[in-house]
């Protein structure tokens, strides 16, 4: 049962211009919420995380909105560069779990 | 600070033949250990955690076990393995989890190790 879901396997942004990538849960208990990059062969790295009883968090070119009532979170990346060119995944946790419930990704290319 | 130490980097394996994946974490005392796959254009995919010595967690019945011999060492293992075993296996740690709120962290990967079974 995947509870995190990234339904776009795929996205293509020109330099300079907005990424949005996009995840989407089922369990309304999650209270928190990460985004991961990572390159290939190599092992995923934070980028940013957000608490479920906040619908904003910003850390330089990189923002998390996350839409409780919808159960959605989205991961924006302004401007977006060419070195952004990863595969980016969402994950979800519980306060007092142990687990980490990740996406199955977004290959995100940005061409210059 | 923390680092998390996974070997080997890749690793080709005849069918069949025993598997051993070992992961250390430093700078850190009571991790949470976690081993994941991600097999080709797949997700990651949770196979073992543990959140004590001795104290192991699976969540997908298969080929693999996993150990926790010392506070700061996880190890996966197999004792044959399969074609199906081929993937990207990285190890995971994160700070114990607390009951109090605002606490919690994310996890912090290696770099992993690329099987291909043959």
């Amino acid at each position: 049962d995947q509870q995190v879901k990234q339904n776009s396997p795929s996205l293509s942004v020109q330099e300079g211009r907005i990424s949005i990538l996009n995840c989407d849960y089922t369990n309304s208990m999650f209270d928190y919420f990460l985004w991961y990059k990572k390159y290939p062969a190599e092992g995923p790295t934070f980028l940013i995380s957000i608490s479920s009883i906040k619908d904003k968090n910003e850390d330089g070119r990189f923002t998390v909105f996350l839409n409780k009532s919808a159960k959605h979170l989205s991961l924006h990346i302004v401007p977006s560069q060419p070195g952004d060119s990863a595969v980016y995944f969402c994950a979800a946790r519980f306060y007092t779990g142990n687990q980490f419930y990740f996406g199955t990704g977004t290959s995100l290319t940005v061409i210059p | 600070s923390q680092t998390i130490h996974q070997w080997p980097a890749t690793l080709v394996q005849p069918v069949g033949s025993p598997l051993s994946l070992e992961c250390t974490v430093e700078g850190t005392s009571n991790p949470n250990l976690y081993w994941y796959r991600q097999a080709a254009g797949r997700g990651l995919q949770l196979l073992f955690y543990s959140v004590g010595i001795g104290q192991i967690s699976s969540e997908v019945p298969q080929n693999l076990s996993a150990s926790r011999p010392q506070d700061r060492q996880f190890i996966l293992s197999s004792k044959k393995l399969l074609l199906s075993d081929s993937g990207f296996y990285l190890c995971a740690w994160s700070v114990g989890i607390t009951d109090s709120v605002g606490e919690n962290t994310e996890a912090f990967f290696g770099q992993g190790t690329r099987l291909t079974v043959v």
